[in-house]
């Protein structure tokens, strides 16, 4: 059965660095979000992602977060600058269409010291 | 406020009772989530509904749109349903985001 995969599955990183989020979505799955869940909380929606262009993004999204599908498969979030308060598992997910069931990868956790 | 309010927080139940999820939202949706995520944070859809009652094994899913309000049930619970249980909305007016409630913790003893 397809399914969503993000690689790394953790990664520590230091406050200020950049990191890079990597998803493959289903292959015949056109949008693609990210979402992220601090320890403890809700999931929260960051971005989606349809025809190359963002299509909506939340408050959470800020200059600092970039989103890219470089290749036919790939779809990956850039967080230019790390946080501490970017400590969270972020969750890629793909979908046929825009209101059809999301598909959610195994997530990424990042801690950031 | 939270778009999406969750019942109980937290739930514990034996093994082979019946167990009721509930799920209130305060916005106008197009359709509405039901996901299971497991102790390691994979998330899993369950369901995806706009109106009226799916099925699917021992879970059912059912919203009342007039009410704001849905629930998922499970029959003969068993302890691998342990899990968090999500209740997420897509709103009306954006396409494909969803408000997420804040789950209930389900532990199901043998």
């Amino acid at each position: 059965e397809p399914e969503v995969t993000q690689t790394p599955s953790h990664q520590v990183t230091q406050m200020g660095q950049e990191v890079i989020l990597h998803c493959v979505p289903i292959s015949n799955h056109l949008y693609f979000y990210w979402y992220r869940q601090i320890l403890g909380q809700k999931v929260e929606f960051l971005v989606s992602f349809y025809n190359n262009e963002i299509s909506e993004k939340s408050e959470i999204f800020d200059d600092q977060f970039s989103v890219e599908r470089p290749d036919g498969s790939n779809f990956t979030l850039k967080i230019r600058s790390t946080k501490l308060e970017d400590s969270a598992m972020y969750f890629c997910a793909s979908s046929v269409g825009p209101r059809e069931t999301q598909y959610f990868g195994p997530g990424t956790r990042l801690l950031v010291l | 406020k939270n778009e999406v309010e969750q019942s109980p927080q937290n739930l514990t139940a034996q093994e082979g009772e019946f167990i009721t999820i509930n799920c209130s939202y305060s916005v106008g949706i197009s359709a509405l989530h039901w996901l299971q995520q497991h102790p390691g944070g994979g998330i899993v859809s369950l369901f995806m509904l706009s109106s009226g009652k799916k099925k699917h094994g021992r879970l059912i899913a059912t919203i009342n749109i007039q009410e704001k309000h849905s629930s998922l049930h499970i029959t003969a619970s068993h302890p691998r349903d342990s899990a968090v249980y999500i209740c997420a909305v897509a709103r009306g007016s954006t396409l494909g985001r969803l408000y997420f409630g804040r789950g209930t913790q389900l532990t199901v003893w043998p």
